[in-house]
C-alpha cells in the first residue's frame, strides 16, 4: 500500500497568511494526488485533483503542486471559511489511501 | 445536477452485517468508479472500495474479505456490504463518485451496538 503522510497535523496561522501543507507519499505517485477540504459535520470536498488542477468552483487562492513523492497545498492568503482539515488522496495504486489530515485553526 | 443519497440501517448488531444503497439521482451511474469511504468518529478517512457500471470491484485489503460492493444500474444505485461488524465499524460512511472524489453523498452515520 502507498502511505501518506502529511504534515504538520494541526497548523493556527493568521486571516491573510500564507499557508502551506505538504503530503509525502511512500511511493512514486505521479501526479494523481486529490485534495480535500472537510469541515466538521460535512462531507470532504474536492479542491484539488491530479496534483495541480483546481476544481470548478473553489477559490483560486488554494493551489496545490508536485510529483512523484512530495506534494504541496498552498493557500496563499487564509480566510475565516478555510478553517477545517485538509486531506491527500492517493489514487496512482490501489487501495486508494488518505492522508491523515492536517487541521487549520485561525490564530 | 447529479447527486448521491445513502441510506441504511444507524445501528447494526455485533456480528451482523451493515447494509448500505448509494442512490444516484439527476444523471447515470454509467461511467466512472463508484466508492465507499468511512471515518470513524473522530478519526480520519478510510477508503472502502470501488465499483464502476459494469460490475468491476476494488477493494481495500484491510477489510476485502469482509466487503462486497454491487451496482444495479436499474436502479441507479451501487451498495455496501460489511459482515461481522464489530465495534471498530462504527463510522459515517459516504459514497462517492469517481478516483477524484468529485461527488459526496452525505454520509450515514452507523453504530455497531448490541
Amino acid at each position: 500500500d502507498i502511505q501518506m503522510t502529511q504534515s504538520p497535523s494541526s497548523l493556527s496561522a493568521s486571516v491573510g497568511d500564507r499557508v502551506t501543507l505538504t503530503c509525502q507519499a511512500s511511493q512514486d505517485s505521479r501526479k494523481y494526488i486529490n485534495w480535500y477540504q472537510q469541515k466538521p459535520g460535512k462531507a470532504p470536498k474536492l479542491l484539488i485533483y491530479d496534483a495541480s488542477n483546481l476544481e470548478i468552483g473553489v477559490p483560486s487562492r488554494f493551489s496545490g503542486s508536485g510529483s512523484g513523492t512530495d506534494f504541496t497545498l498552498t493557500i496563499t492568503s487564509l480566510q475565516p471559511e478555510d478553517i477545517a482539515t485538509y486531506y491527500c488522496q492517493q489514487y496512482h495504486n490501489f487501495p486508494w489511501t488518505f492522508g491523515q489530515g492536517t487541521k487549520v485553526e485561525i490564530k | 445536477q447529479v447527486q448521491l443519497q445513502g441510506s441504511g440501517p444507524g445501528l447494526v448488531k455485533p456480528s451482523e452485517t451493515l447494509s448500505l444503497t448509494c442512490t444516484v439521482s439527476g444523471g447515470s451511474i454509467g461511467s466512472y468508479y463508484w466508492g465507499w469511504i468511512r471515518q470513524p468518529p473522530g478519526k480520519g478517512l478510510e477508503w472502502i472500495g470501488c465499483i464502476n457500471y459494469s460490475g468491476n470491484t476494488h477493494y481495500n485489503p484491510s477489510l476485502k474479505s469482509r466487503v462486497t460492493i454491487s451496482v444495479d444500474t436499474s436502479k441507479n444505485e451501487f451498495s455496501l456490504n460489511l459482515s461481522s461488524v464489530t465495534a471498530a465499524d462504527t463510522a459515517v460512511y459516504y459514497c462517492a463518485r469517481r478516483s477524484a472524489f468529485d461527488l459526496w453523498g452525505p454520509g450515514t452515520m452507523v453504530t455497531v451496538s448490541s
